[in-house]
């Protein structure tokens, strides 16, 4: 059975950095591109960010290109979002997901459950 | 960027019924749009990738239609399990793989 399970999230403020984990198991994590995607509260879904199987590509949505930063462990099956200067708009439900192919052009098939990230003074 | 729009924003079916849900695409994304389901407190769910490929443990009630710019998700008899948001996003041209806003499918 497919797990995701994030950790990290938590209240920080603006300006403030934050490193999501997502640990996964259940399926080989070095053969998929994985995803984060966010959530604000009350609203619909916006992609953050991808990386490939192996790591060597990686993209970002242009609302946190330059402040976040996609990594994976693929010896531990972690998957990681740095993200610093954040700002209130970051404020979301920040969803780990496993893709359905290697490269970075697929949808998700499997979410964790999600970890939230609140950006306040 | 694509921006992709669903409509209707919210959907009132009664169980039982056929819903129609669309989600249309600003530029071609060809077949290369998905839909997801998410029920309140939890994930989202892939339902559909490829347009019209039903992803693993969604029943045949579910299809999907169009390439394109034009796409349809329709539940040819809505149950109980079904009332949720379902959401379609393009994976044509990356970054981003925008999502549409959501249409929200409630008990009428």
């Amino acid at each position: 059975e497919v797990q995701l399970v994030e950790s990290g999230g938590g209240l920080v403020q603006p300006g403030g950095s934050l490193r999501l984990s997502c640990a996964a198991s259940g399926f080989t994590f070095s053969n998929y591109a994985m995803s984060w995607v966010r959530q604000t509260p009350g609203k619909g879904l916006e992609w953050v960010s991808v990386i490939s199987n192996g790591g060597g590509s990686t993209y970002y949505a242009d609302s946190v290109k330059g402040r976040f930063t996609i990594s994976r462990d693929n010896t531990n099956n972690t998957l990681y979002l740095q993200m610093s200067s954040l700002r209130a708009g970051d404020t979301a439900v920040y969803y780990c997901a496993k893709d359905r192919s290697s490269s970075a052009f697929s949808p998700s098939d499997y979410w964790g459950q999600g970890t939230l990230v609140t950006v306040s003074s | 960027e694509i921006v992709m729009t669903q409509s209707p924003a919210t959907l009132s079916v009664s169980p039982g019924e056929r819903a129609t849900l669309s989600c249309r695409a600003s530029q071609s994304v060809s077949s290369n749009l998905a839909w997801y389901q998410q029920k309140p407190g939890q994930a989202p769910r892939l339902l559909i990738y490829g347009a019209s490929t039903r992803a693993t443990g969604f029943p045949a009630r579910f299809s999907g239609s169009g390439s394109g710019t034009e796409f349809t998700l329709t539940i040819s008899s809505l149950q109980s399990e079904d009332f949720a948001v379902y959401y379609c996003q393009q994976y044509n041209d990356w970054p981003p793989g925008t999502f549409g806003q959501g249409t929200k499918v409630e008990i009428k």
